[in-house]
């Protein structure tokens, strides 16, 4: 299986962008890179995902990397309710099976 | 669109005993994946089912099942509890579970066995 690797925990100070940086070098050519975060105490919820090209939408940017083993996912500017573990996914195509392989996420603090 | 909704919540059962969690996907939604978190081993795939039919399978032992019905609701069934099985339980749906698609999670069900 495809997979992720991810720093343990980072910090931010409030209103500062965050880069949340995920390895994927063993990726395969039609793997897209989904993020997910979980708040405490909730289920994770769906934050960017992209397969080439840069993405970005209201939550976040997703910069891939021309080789596309790895990806950095970028908040703007980092709020309290961004604190959560922020979970790099790659979705894996390999023999028609269409599941997720979590990593073990980043904890990201942000400080007021 | 009401969301994904898991019941039970909470659970505790002792060991040997046989559990079964339920879950609700978001109308129209025909994919359901179940997944198991734990402090030492993360978040785990279990199954996915689709138009009633198990599609994808994780690495756990037959003693994790699932069935889905034709409203696409799920159960997954833990038959023979090991204190190891303790662990908060995701069910998370999507249109039809293609490698685009965004899944949705619903808020788990904490199992705890004694």
């Amino acid at each position: 299986d495809a997979k992720t690797t991810q720093p343990n925990s980072m910090e931010s100070n409030e209103e500062e962008p965050v880069h949340l940086p995920c390895n994927h070098s063993t990726i395969s050519g039609t793997d897209y890179i989904h993020w997910y975060r979980q708040l405490p105490s909730q289920g994770p919820e769906y934050v960017i995902h992209g397969l080439t090209s840069n993405v970005n939408n209201r939550m976040a940017s997703l910069a891939i990397a021309e080789d596309r083993k790895s990806s950095t996912l970028i908040l703007h500017r980092a709020t309290l309710r961004d604190a959560a573990v922020y979970y790099c996914i790659l979705r894996d195509s390999a023999s028609g099976t269409y599941k997720y392989i979590f990593g073990t996420g980043t904890r990201l603090k942000v400080l007021a | 669109k009401a969301g994904v909704t898991q019941t039970p919540r909470y659970l505790i059962k002792t060991r040997g005993q046989q559990v079964t969690l339920s879950c609700s996907p978001i109308s129209g939604h025909r994919s359901v994946s179940w997944y198991q978190q734990t402090p030492g081993q993360g978040l785990q795939f279990l199954f996915e089912y689709f138009s009633e039919t198990q599609r994808n399978k994780g690495n756990f032992p037959g003693r994790f099942s699932g069935r889905q019905f034709s409203n696409s609701r799920s159960e997954m069934n833990v038959s023979t509890l090991e204190l190891g099985d303790s662990a908060l339980y995701l069910c998370a749906s999507s249109p039809s579970g293609g490698l685009q698609e965004t899944q949705y999670f619903g808020p788990g069900t904490r199992l705890l066995v004694l």
